[in-house]
């Protein structure tokens, strides 16, 4: 079955260091991948996704992904993080036409 | 890009009324829209797949009759939570699939309707 998985539950980082979120997809065949981000009490909103093409993906905010199949990983970067970068992250996959299957999340918080 | 409206943004309701929770493609026909669930600290879950003159594909452990799924046209799909329980409160999210096919490769999500159950 489908799945995706994000292996951490919370990250913390220091304002102005690097980023990396994990995030490994399970599906055989060509996956779609998005990344989104979720404010408290918010909807989602969409960083970047990757359908085919050039395996690193420029997002809004400064973010990238890089597709890596030999990995099953879609890993969210950015390298210098923001306090108004903490929240939540999800990493998504779908099939065109289906439903997207969510990873568990990635709770982000920025220390000053 | 494509918008969804989802509607209302957050509703408050007695236990065992119902409340319909309205998602709109506001520049784009929507042949497919998805609901999903978030319980707070948890990650989005799929509920059902609605497609447009066509009955709803429910999840496994999602109860159809307590969430009623219309899809009457292409531009709005609504969900009504039937007998609400506080077990119900939840934020609820729609996503609509443009019937496009250049564009059917993403999802495009409303902003939520936060249910509370009291």
């Amino acid at each position: 079955a489908q799945s995706v998985t994000q292996p951490d539950i919370h990250i913390t980082v220091s304002e102005g260091a690097s980023l990396e979120l994990r995030c490994n997809y399970s599906y055989g065949a060509t996956p779609y991948l998005f990344w989104y981000v979720q404010s408290p009490g918010q909807g989602l909103q969409l960083l970047l996704k990757y359908f085919s093409g050039d395996t690193l993906v420029q997002g809004i905010k400064g973010f990238e992904a890089e597709f890596k199949r030999s990995q099953s990983s879609f890993n969210l970067r950015k390298p210098s993080v923001h306090w108004s970068d903490a929240a939540e992250y999800f990493c998504a996959d779908n099939q065109a036409g289906t439903a997207l299957i969510f990873g568990k999340g990635t709770t982000l918080s920025v220390s000053s | 890009g494509a918008v969804v409206s989802q509607h209302p943004s957050w509703v408050i309701c007695k236990s065992g009324t119902s409340v319909k929770i309205e998602c709109r493609s506001l520049d784009f026909q929507a042949t497919t829209m998805f609901w999903y669930r978030q319980f707070p600290k948890q990650s989005l879950m799929l509920m059902a797949t609605s497609n447009e003159g066509s009955k709803a594909t429910y999840e496994q452990g999602v109860e159809k009759d307590k969430f009623l799924i219309n899809h009457a046209s292409l531009t709005l799909s609504t969900l009504t939570v039937t007998s609400a329980h506080p077990e119900d409160s939840s934020f609820y999210i729609c996503s609509a699939a443009p019937r496009d096919r250049a564009l059917n490769t993403e999802a495009f999500f409303g902003q939520g309707t936060r249910l509370t159950v009291v």
